[in-house]
């Protein structure tokens, strides 16, 4: 079956360090790739999406490429800031499906 | 972008009360909203997919009786936990798909409720 794993956490970094949050999939087809975050106390918004191989999503300073040799999607971001901490998840969805398949989520804590 | 409003985001009752849950897509038409509940520091646990106008999906180990979900309009699905104890507490969120993004599968997610019950 469909399934996401991402890097565990917590990942703490200092302010304008770069990020890297590592997310692989395994599905049958052609999957949409999100990353979800959510702030303390909040629902999940969307962060960004790729839709097909070799797409980029991008962000708010955040991207991720869809690799499909790979079958990765690795959130990054050049300069981390206080205000991005909270926890990032990354989602498959199936064409055509209606069940989102989520990653554990990943903590993420930046210092001043 | 599309938004999604639950209602309340927090709610205390006592044991044995039930306690509705209130999820809408304010602009735009959901045809499928999802039910999760998230323990703290964990993913987001599907509990159950609800379609206008039809019976909700639950899923695997999720009481019906429990967790009731009703869909009336293309704008509106409530959860209503029914005699509450202390084990459900927790985060409940709700998200929605509008018409039209089922091929990409995106999620608009409400702000969440959190639940104690006492």
């Amino acid at each position: 079956g469909n399934s996401v794993t991402q890097m565990e956490g917590p990942v703490t970094l200092s302010e304008e360090a770069f990020l890297t949050i590592n997310c692989t999939y395994t599905a049958t087809g052609y999957p949409s790739l999100f990353w979800y975050v959510q702030y303390p106390g909040e629902g999940l918004q969307l962060l960004l999406k790729a839709t097909k191989a070799d797409d980029k999503g991008s962000n708010k300073g955040f991207e991720a490429t869809y690799r499909k040799e790979t079958t990765s999607f690795h959130l990054e971001k050049g300069s981390v800031q206080v205000s991005d901490s909270a926890v990032y998840f990354c989602a498959l969805s199936a064409p055509g499906g209606f069940k989102t398949i989520f990653g554990a989520g990943t903590r993420l804590f930046v210092k001043a | 972008g599309a938004v999604v409003s639950q209602h309340p985001s927090r709610v205390i009752c006592k044991s044995g009360t039930s306690v509705k849950i209130e999820c809408r897509s304010l602009d735009f038409q959901a045809t499928t909203m999802f039910w999760y509940r998230q323990f703290p520091k964990q993913s987001l646990m599907l509990m159950a997919t609800s379609n206008e106008g039809s019976k909700a999906t639950y899923e695997q180990g999720v009481e019906k009786d429990k967790f009731l979900i009703n869909h009336a309009s293309l704008t509106l699905s409530t959860l209503t936990v029914t005699s509450a104890h202390p084990e459900d507490s927790s985060f409940y969120i709700c998200s929605a798909m509008s018409s039209g993004a089922e091929e990409t599968g995106e999620l608009f997610f409400g702000e969440g409720s959190r639940l104690t019950v006492l």
